[in-house]
């Protein structure tokens, strides 16, 4: 069984560029949260897709959109990239968007903005 | 207000011994999850135990376990005979099952936790 991939790591950026992180998911799971967690807090939700989707969304700009295709995997695209938004980037799948199914993380991205 | 709160930002235990990292959350669902995670260094999110707010009995795995404490509303994480390799965050999180439709885990601060051998 594989379990979920995020690429790239690491990655460096300035100001007001454009990102994209990319997350495979677990095989056997249709839907990925993403999360964003700043140093030293827990993960914050960004949003959730469900057979490509958003099936849900939190407190975050519109500059934060994603993608789901159909092989399940995800992409988090986030414009004008400010510092704030350095942190690590973590996508997570599950078998279900529904009930309470256990999210399953991938190793993160680590975004620096400068 | 959903809300998962962890006091403890750091805690030392000695290799061998128990330990207990506390947790408590508020919601008003009837229906939730509990979940806690460890986070080395690397980064990575990884689950160790589930508790379900209908579930009867207390959950384990293997060296894991979960106090759940319903009426007190807290999840308290016991570590039994602690290895060097426990030492990491460890997060509490919590799902609704009804008032949450969008999969939303909501996480704690985050306890520290240093295995001393």
């Amino acid at each position: 069984e594989t379990g979920v991939t995020q690429s790239p790591t690491h990655l460096i950026k300035t100001r007001g560029q454009q990102v994209t992180l990319r997350c495979s998911s677990q095989s056997g799971h249709n839907t990925v949260s993403w999360y964003q967690q700043a140093l030293g807090q827990g993960p914050q939700f960004i949003f959730q897709y469900y057979r490509e989707e958003e099936n849900g969304r939190g407190n975050f700009p519109p500059r934060f959109s994603g993608l789901q295709f159909p092989n399940y995997s995800s992409e988090l695209n986030v414009n004008a990239l400010e510092l704030d938004d350095s942190a690590l980037y973590l996508c997570a799948s599950s078998s279900s968007d529904r009930g309470l199914e256990t999210q399953y993380f991938g190793p993160g991205t680590r975004l620096l903005v400068l | 207000a959903q809300k998962i709160t962890q006091t403890q930002p750091g805690m030392f235990v000695q290799e061998k011994e128990a330990v207990t990292l506390d947790c408590t959350y508020d919601t008003s669902d009837p229906s939730y999850g509990l979940f806690w995670y460890k986070q080395p260094s690397s980064g990575e999110m990884i689950f160790l135990i589930y508790q379900g707010s209908y579930d009867q009995q207390n959950a384990t795995e293997g060296r894991y376990s979960l106090n759940f404490q319903k009426a007190r509303k807290s999840a308290n994480l016991v570590i039994s005979a602690s290895q060097l390799g426990d030492s990491a965050m460890y997060f509490c999180a919590m799902r609704e099952a009804l008032y949450n439709q969008g999969g939303k885990l909501i996480f704690g601060q985050g306890t520290e936790l240093s295995v001393k051998p």
